[in-house]
């Protein structure tokens, strides 16, 4: 079945710098993929939608220069938390739409464990 | 505005006994329904998936019938296994967007 992965699975950064997270769809294409993130006990959020070839569109109350996302090729988006702080540690999430015919499944990346100190 | 409402957890059961987790949601259109499970340490998994009314969705020995008419969606087994011990959430798709609901904690002992 189609596959979604991220990269790094779990990551620990001073605060103030940057992190990076990719996303990609290992054995399909997808012209759009989401973000979000998941906070301890609580359901996830949608941040945004990645668009390839075009801007992404943010949910409200996501701070855009905050969470710069990037759809670079149709396999591979990614998130970048700048300046990450404490507050910004959750576990990230991507998915990722897989099309057959009239069908879609979104499917989800495993996961990416953030910890700021 | 679209949202998914869902039976607060945790849960506890032994094994082998009956589950339901309630989920119920607000939409309009006709949005796609799913399940999705979340093991320990790991990411979502799509568990079963419902795209339009009266249709049942199964998987695993897991099901749920999406009932236009009450707005609902639970999630059964008949008899659940420690392996099932997972978190899982019930979400609505309307076009591109998931909406999510709050999770609900499950826990089998043996």
């Amino acid at each position: 079945g189609a596959v979604v992965s991220q990269h790094p699975s779990r990551v620990i950064c001073k605060s103030g710098t940057s992190v990076k997270i990719e996303c990609r769809s290992l054995d399909f294409q997808a012209t759009t993929m989401f973000w979000y993130r998941q906070f301890p006990k609580q359901s996830l959020m949608l941040m945004a939608t990645s668009n390839e070839g075009s801007k992404a569109t943010y949910e409200q109350g996501v701070e855009k220069d905050k969470f710069l996302i990037n759809h670079a090729s149709l396999t591979l988006s990614t998130l970048t938390v700048t300046s990450a702080h404490p507050e910004d540690s959750s576990f990230y999430i991507c998915s990722a739409p897989f099309v057959t015919g009239a069908h879609e499944t979104q499917y989800f990346g495993p996961g990416t464990r953030l910890l700021v100190l | 505005g679209d949202s998914v409402t869902q039976m607060e957890g945790p849960v506890t059961l032994s094994e082998e006994a009956f589950l339901t987790i309630n989920c119920t949601y607000t939409a309009t259109g006709y949005p796609s329904l799913f399940w999705y499970v979340q093991y320990p340490g790991e990411g979502l998994q799509l568990l079963l998936k419902a795209t339009k009314a009266d249709d049942k969705g199964s998987n695993k020995g897991f099901e749920a019938t999406y009932r236009k008419e009450t707005t609902s969606f639970h999630l059964e087994k008949g008899s659940v296994q420690v392996s099932d011990s997972a978190v899982y959430f019930c979400a609505l798709n309307t076009g591109n967007q998931f909406y999510f609901g709050t999770g609900t904690s499950l826990t089998v002992i043996p």
